[in-house]
Parts: structure tokens; sequence; C-alpha cells
């Protein structure tokens, strides 16, 4: 069965400091790997995917990701955080296999200026 | 939003009663999904779509049933609406499963 881990619930960070939201995951197949964000009292915004080719994704807000095969990780991370990512980060997982997606529990990232 | 529409994005209602939610996509995605979102249990899904009236169950499907009878619509029931249905419904759309999926606005229903 397909699962995905977010081991922190919460992660603070300083305005103009590098993030990391991590992710870890089981899946049967290869997988698609997708970081979600979520505003309060908004529906989940797509940030950015992994299906295949190279292990460093790039997506919108500055945000990247990096797929490491071998430690089933999909962190997501950025390079200089502002006070406006602060919100809550959903990492999902699902397959070659067509399987429908599983969410993580979400981390909630907070900037602080 | 991604062409994504849900009404009613808010609704009161009360123990016993019926419920419909819908979902609307101008995308023409193949594949449509329901969720739900609570405190400390992120996002469940409840029934999903694979097309015109193809439908199967999620995680959380009892006490909810769903019908596609068009590409662009999704409808969730509450034949009786309970207080642990109260939360936000999520709808997403995919073009196929396991693909990127896109989420409407939300709707939050609270069950008195």
């Amino acid at each position: 069965a397909q699962s995905v881990a977010q081991p922190e619930d919460q992660v603070n960070v300083a305005e103009g400091n590098p993030l990391t939201v991590k992710c870890t995951y089981s899946v049967s197949g290869n997988p698609y790997l997708f970081w979600y964000v979520q505003y309060p009292n908004r529906g989940l915004q797509f940030l950015l995917k992994y299906i295949t080719g190279d292990n460093l994704v790039k997506g919108s807000y500055g945000f990247e990701a990096e797929f490491n095969k071998s430690q089933t990780s999909f962190h997501l991370k950025k390079p200089s955080a502002l006070v406006s990512d602060s919100a809550l980060y959903f990492c999902a997982v699902s397959s070659d296999y067509g399987q429908n997606f599983v969410f993580g529990p979400g981390t909630r990232l907070s900037v602080l200026p | 939003d991604a062409g994504i529409t849900q009404s009613p994005r808010h609704k009161v209602t009360e123990t016993g009663t019926p419920v419909t939610l819908r979902c609307h996509q101008t995308e023409n995605h193949r594949y449509m999904y329901w969720y739900r979102q609570d405190p400390g249990h992120g996002l469940r899904l409840i029934h999903y779509s694979y097309g015109v009236k193809d439908t199967d169950k999620g995680e959380v499907s009892d006490g909810y049933s769903v019908s596609r009878s068009k590409t662009e619509d999704f409808l969730l029931t509450l034949e009786s609406a309970t207080s642990s249905q109260t939360s936000v419904y999520f709808c997403a759309i995919s073009e196929w499963g396991g693909e990127t999926q896109y989420f409407g606005p939300g709707t939050r229903l609270l069950v008195l």
C-alpha cells in the first residue's frame, strides 16, 4: 500500500534563511511525487511534481524538491524563505500503476520576520 | 483554481437532512475526486470518478454517495447528515489517475 510521511508537524524558519520540508514515501512501482501548498481558507495549490528525469525539480514561487530514490524521500526546499511562504504544505504520492493519490498529513511552515 | 467551482461554498444544516454538494469543472478532465479535510486527519478521499457514470469508493465513503452524469459535474450527497460529517470538502480533478490533481476552493459544511 502507498503511504506518505511528513515527519514534522511544524517547521519554523527565519525570513531569508533556507527552508526544508521533509517527505518520505512508500509505493509500489515507480513513484510520482507532488507538493501542494494550502493558504488559510483556500484549496490546495499545486507547487511541483516529479515523474521522471532530473532528480531536482523546480516549481512555483521559487520552490524546488529533490527526489532521492535510495532514501525514498522528496524534500521540499527554498533557498531564501519569505514570510508569505507561511502555509500548510502537503506531500503526495501516486505511481505508474495509476493508483490514486495518497497525501501526507501536512507540515505547517511558519516563516518568522 | 484551474476552472473548478464548488457550490455551495458554505452550508449549515441539521442532523438527518440530506445535503448535496456540487463540483463543476471546465477543463474536460476525466477524473474527479471528493476529499474531506479535518484537523489531525489531513485529506481523506471519499469517492472518485474515472468517467461519466464510473465511480469508486475511497477510504471514508460510508454515509456518502456520488453521481456523475456529465463530464463536468460531480455531485456528493450526504443522504442523512451527521455531526461527524462536519468538515471542509474539496473537489479535485485530474487528466488521469495518478497525475497532478487540481483542487477547487472547498465547501465548508456544518452539521448541527
